[in-house]
């Protein structure tokens, strides 16, 4: 089945505890992306990688790291979490960033900063 | 800049009631757009799309028109159900490996 992974669902970590949420595809897709989802405000993009070893900057990238190493995954760091970034985290894939091109999001993974 | 207004929820309607949500968008160039669904505990999904004008996207009863004119892509459905119920975001791509998405409406469908 195709399918975006993200791992953990959940988590409550406290400030300044380095943390890494997981985010795997198996749909062979060149482009991902990683989300965060706040009330009121929609989707924001925190980084995205157009092909392995090739990452970028989205909206809002201040305090996150990505890593793209292999194709099929895409961990996002959080190298010293802050209470500002309890927030709902989704990981997306597309074959491209062409015109028209559907991204695949994973479950998410709602995290608090305490 | 780029942006997305979406009406503001939420939405509660009855069964076999008319559902119309307004999206305008603000873009440079000339998007694709698209509607996701965001159902109880799981991520977004696509529910249909458009990639130029006066094109109509359509899925599970769902249907949106692509008007450049006036800048919209408003989502309709004759009849919701309760399984409709979800969380619906409007959304638009122009390249760059960016997608703008709006602030999602939630919609409640009373059985």
């Amino acid at each position: 089945e195709a399918q975006v992974t993200q791992n953990p669902r959940y988590l409550i970590t406290v400030t300044g505890k380095k943390l890494t949420v997981t985010c795997s595809q198996n749909m062979n897709h060149e482009y991902m992306s990683w989300y965060r989802q706040d009330p009121g405000l929609g989707l924001r993009q925190i980084y995205y990688s157009m092909n392995v070893e090739v990452t970028d900057k989205g909206d809002v990238p201040e305090g996150y790291k990505v890593s793209r190493k292999e194709k099929r995954n895409f961990p996002l760091i959080l190298e010293s979490p802050s209470p500002n970034q309890t927030s709902l985290y989704f990981c997306a894939s597309s074959l491209g960033a062409e015109r028209g091109t559907e991204a695949f999001f994973g479950q998410g993974t709602r995290l608090t900063v305490v | 800049g780029n942006s997305v207004t979406q009406m503001e929820g939420p939405v509660t309607l009855s069964e076999e009631a008319f559902l119309t949500i307004n999206c305008t968008y603000t873009a440079t160039g000339y998007p694709s757009l698209f509607w996701y669904v965001q159902y109880p505990g799981e991520g977004l999904q696509l529910l249909l799309k458009a990639t130029k004008a006066d094109d109509k996207g359509s899925n599970k009863g769902f249907e949106a028109t692509y008007r450049k004119e006036t800048t919209s892509f408003h989502l309709e459905k004759g009849s919701v159900q309760v399984s409709d119920s979800a969380v619906y975001f409007c959304a638009f791509y122009t390249g760059g490996f960016k997608t703008i998405f709006g602030a999602g409406t939630r919609l409640f469908v009373k059985a």
